[in-house]
Order: structure tokens, then C-alpha cells, then sequence
């Protein structure tokens, strides 16, 4: 039972903006802990977007942007292509856990 | 380039102690400062953090599995392993190997995984 709330879905046709949210409470990303995203391509591994709220790590393209407001983050990825249909998750720190690494549910974007 | 690869049985009986090693390359396990950790995914779901294994040899455990555990280091093989006990057919799943960043808390490099199955 993850704390990181994200939609199962989101879709949207090429070049279109989509935004993934993550809920979480005051005990992680409403507590100021960062809030990281990574992409998961079908049959990969995952792999860092998003470090620290808003940094890419390099190669990442700036069509993915990050930001965290209150208990929630945001991913956007703007300008969609065909090879960003892949399943993305957010991840925290929990102290009420005692969860190094909380990650959120996963949400599958879909590329129409 | 760090790159980490995981190794080990892919085929666990119901009870037994599953083991798996993550061999990496391109950097030193005994680099200060720097965690290097296991995570799991079951078939069709989401991740969860198993552990961490800091250079210094302090280990953190998700509290869930935390009784089951044992995350160890070989800094002359420049590997870590991962020893999960009594496992159950709810520990089948792909297992990633990944280093952690000190600091800041997350994953920056991941081994490809390796699916480990506990037949019911």
C-alpha cells in the first residue's frame, strides 16, 4: 500500500502536454522531502527523470519538467512522442514510515 | 559509466532463502558516501524499496521486510548481495539492484533486474 498517490492513466496524442500527479501528506512531500520521478519503458528497468523536485539529469530531454506545491508533485512532459509511452512513478522519504524510499503507484502514459 | 548487474537463481522453493548478488562496474562500492540498494516489482505492479546497504556498512530496511533481510557487501568483488528468508510465493518478482545517492534520497543508476519466481 504505497502513501504516493498517482492515477493509473493518462493519455494524450503526439506533441500534446500531459500532467502526472502524485499525492502524498504531510509526512513526506508535504514535509519539504524531495520528490523524484522515473520512467519505466516496458520490459526495463526504471530510470531517473526527475531529481530533487525539478532537475534532469543529463540527456533528459526539457520536455519533462517537475514540481512539487503543498502535499503533491507534478510531472509534465510537454510536447509528447511516440517513445514516452512508458509507466512513470514518483518517489519520496516517509518519516512516519521510516521509509528511506517510498515510491508512488505508477501511472502508465499512453501515446495515442 | 556505472553499471550494475544482478545475478542469481531464478527459481526459489516456497521457504528458502533467496539470494541474489549485483556485480558493479564503472565504480567502487566503497565510494564514500554512496548507498547501493535492492528493489523489487511483482509481475504487473509496482515498486517497493527492499534496502540499502551504505559504503560505511550501515544497512536500512523497509520495516516490512526488515525481519527477513540481510544486505551485505564483498568491496574485493566490488558486489552486493541480498538475502531474503522464508520467502513466499508474494516475494515472485523482478529484482533491481540500484546505487543511491548520498544526501538526496534516490536511485540514479539501476541494473537491469532479474525475475525471481516462488511457485505457490
Amino acid at each position: 500500500q504505497s502513501v504516493l498517490t498517482q492515477p493509473p492513466s493518462v493519455s494524450g496524442a503526439p506533441g500534446q502536454r500531459v500532467t502526472i500527479s502524485c499525492t502524498g501528506s504531510s509526512s513526506n512531500i508535504g514535509a519539504g522531502y524531495n520528490v523524484h520521478w522515473y520512467q519505466q519503458l516496458p520490459g526495463t528497468a526504471p530510470k531517473l527523470l526527475i531529481y530533487a523536485n525539478n532537475n534532469r539529469p543529463s540527456g533528459v530531454p526539457d520536455r519533462f519538467s517537475g514540481s512539487t506545491s503543498g502535499t503533491s508533485a507534478s510531472l509534465v512532459i510537454s510536447g509528447l512522442q511516440a517513445g514516452d509511452d512508458a509507466d512513470y512513478y514518483c518517489q519520496s522519504y516517509d518519516n512516519s514510515l521510516s521509509v528511506f524510499y517510498v515510491f508512488g503507484t505508477g501511472t502508465k502514459v499512453t501515446v495515442l | 559509466q556505472v553499471q550494475l548487474q544482478e545475478s542469481g537463481p531464478g527459481l526459489v522453493k516456497s521457504s528458502e532463502t533467496l539470494s541474489l548478488i549485483c556485480s558493479v562496474s564503472g565504480y567502487s562500492v566503497s565510494t564514500s558516501g554512496y548507498y547501493w540498494g535492492w528493489i523489487r516489482q511483482p509481475p504487473g505492479k509496482g515498486l517497493e524499496w527492499i534496502g540499502n546497504i551504505h559504503q560505511s556498512g550501515n544497512t536500512y530496511y523497509n520495516p516490512s521486510l526488515k525481519s527477513r533481510v540481510t544486505i551485505s557487501t564483498d568491496t574485493s568483488k566490488n558486489q552486493f548481495a541480498l538475502k531474503l528468508s522464508s520467502v513466499t510465493a508474494a516475494d515472485t518478482a523482478v529484482y533491481y539492484c540500484a546505487r543511491g545517492r548520498p544526501g538526496i534520497v534516490y536511485f540514479d543508476f539501476w541494473g537491469q533486474g532479474t525475475l525471481v519466481t516462488v511457485p505457490s
